[in-house]
């Protein structure tokens, strides 16, 4: 089976810097996305990674730990508009039936 | 990337009615998903829509109640059936693309209340 863990609510300051982490136990393992939603829309996809270490685009990034079943998502310059919530996801095949399961969510708060 | 439109984009139904959903996407896709968020919970996959063939679904969804045509690779439908009020929830439609790396996006969903 799967299992994804992430924190459930954080908050940060605007203009600062926060990391979501995301741990992960699955049976098999192909790659892991991170999405953004935000309140009543629905997820965007922020990023797939597949291999060790870290991706950069703009002021997200997103890294991740094969062999520790770790993943991050760091947002840098935090503003206003990314409070949100994070979701974790892991794509537990490379090919045949593929199905993308997600964690619960982070919740981030942005205040000035 | 893939644009993804949903109709209706929120219904109230009364309960023991039934209600369709359409998706349709601006290009061809092959992996093609429905999915059920319920509000303040994450995105639990209800089955994947399958072209040509029968739809798989997950663990504690059935045919019966949510059926689902995929007549196309651009089109489907997510029927809720005899709806009670733990059906109230947003649907998403979602497509899976494979290029050099995996990108998944969603419809604007479909919130559904049942009275």
């Amino acid at each position: 089976g799967q299992n994804i863990d992430q924190p459930t609510e954080m908050t940060a300051t605007e203009g600062a810097i926060v990391q979501i982490n995301c741990t992960y136990q699955t049976s098999g393992f192909n790659g892991l996305f991170w999405y953004q939603q935000h309140a009543g829309e629905a997820p965007t996809f922020l990023s797939y990674n597949v291999l060790d270490g870290l991706e950069e685009k703009g002021r997200f990034s997103s890294f991740l730990s094969r062999s520790k079943g770790y993943s991050y998502l760091l947002l840098k310059e935090l503003q206003m508009k990314d409070s949100a919530s994070y979701l974790c996801a892991v794509l537990p095949f490379s090919g045949g039936y593929q199905k993308v399961t997600f964690g619960i969510g982070t919740k981030l708060q942005v205040i000035p | 990337s893939a644009v993804i439109s949903q109709k209706p984009s929120r219904d109230i139904c009364q309960r023991g009615t039934s209600l369709t959903i359409q998706c349709q996407v601006d290009s061809q896709v092959t992996m093609m998903f429905w999915y059920r968020q319920q509000p303040g919970q994450s995105l639990t996959l209800i089955a994947t829509a399958n072209q040509g063939s029968e739809a798989t679904y997950e663990s504690g969804f059935v045919i019966d109640k949510f059926p689902i045509s995929r007549p196309n690779l651009t089109f489907s439908t997510l029927t809720v059936s005899n709806m009670s009020p733990e059906d109230s929830s947003i649907y998403l439609c979602s497509v899976l693309l494979q290029g050099k790396a995996y990108e998944q996006y969603f419809g604007p969903g479909t919130r559904l209340t049942v009275t």
